[in-house]
């Protein structure tokens, strides 16, 4: 059984760095979902993707975030000059078109 | 802007019992509704969904109730084991009575089930 993979598990960044996180998805699903989650919080959503389309993208998303999904496979999420604030659990997500989404482990971002 | 509430951080019960948990929405567009539970170090896993046509959804031991004119949403767990213990994430979404598009969660439930 593949589900959602995600690459690093784990992230450890200085402020100012750039950082590229990835998602795999279902291999079968076209839609792909960016969630953010922080302490004590449910996550929320960043952006997401029918297919190579982003079609919404959260207020959360700045312009120091950018997420690709070229080719409609997996997608990239990254994130340039990061902050102390950006240090979180990003969870991507897939589906089919109006199916329950599945989540991948998520990535751990932590910037100091 | 919190659409999605639920407002016990967490709830502690016996094995064997039956743990209830609760989440409030504010979105009247909201028309399909998940719980999603989660464990340390994974992402969250569907549990159960219910569309805004039902006020009832049962599979095995969770039951979803959904009252549309309070908002409300509750989700039990009959009855409770230790291997429940978990995260509970309530969550909505709008458009098509289906788990369609952004989901939008709650804070979470931590459940602690004693043997």
């Amino acid at each position: 059984d593949t589900g959602v993979s995600q690459d690093p598990r784990h992230k450890i960044t200085k402020r100012g760095q750039n950082v590229t996180f990835r998602c795999d998805p279902i291999s079968e699903h076209n839609r792909l979902y960016w969630y953010r989650q922080t302490l004590g919080q449910g996550p929320e959503f960043l952006t997401y993707f029918q297919n190579e389309a982003q079609l919404e993208k959260s207020r959360l998303l700045s312009d120091r975030f950018s997420a690709e999904r070229p080719k409609g496979s997996f997608s990239t999420l990254e994130i340039q000059r990061t902050e102390q604030g950006d240090s979180a659990m990003y969870l991507c997500a897939s589906s089919l078109m109006t199916g329950r989404q599945y989540f991948g482990p998520g990535t751990r971002l932590t910037v100091t | 802007d919190q659409q999605v509430k639920q407002n016990s951080p967490s709830l502690s019960v016996q094995e064997g019992r039956i743990s209830i948990l609760n989440c409030d929405y504010t979105n009247s567009m909201f028309d399909y509704f998940l719980w999603y539970k989660k464990y340390p170090a994974e992402g969250p896993t569907f549990l159960i969904s219910i569309s805004s046509i039902k006020d009832k959804n049962e599979d095995g031991r969770f039951t979803v109730f959904l009252n549309k004119s309070a908002k409300h949403l509750s989700l039990h767990i009959v009855p409770s084991q230790p291997g429940d213990s978990a995260v509970y994430f309530c969550a909505a979404s709008a458009g098509r009575g289906t788990s369609y598009g952004k989901l939008t969660f709650g804070q979470g439930t931590i459940l602690t089930v004693h043997p």
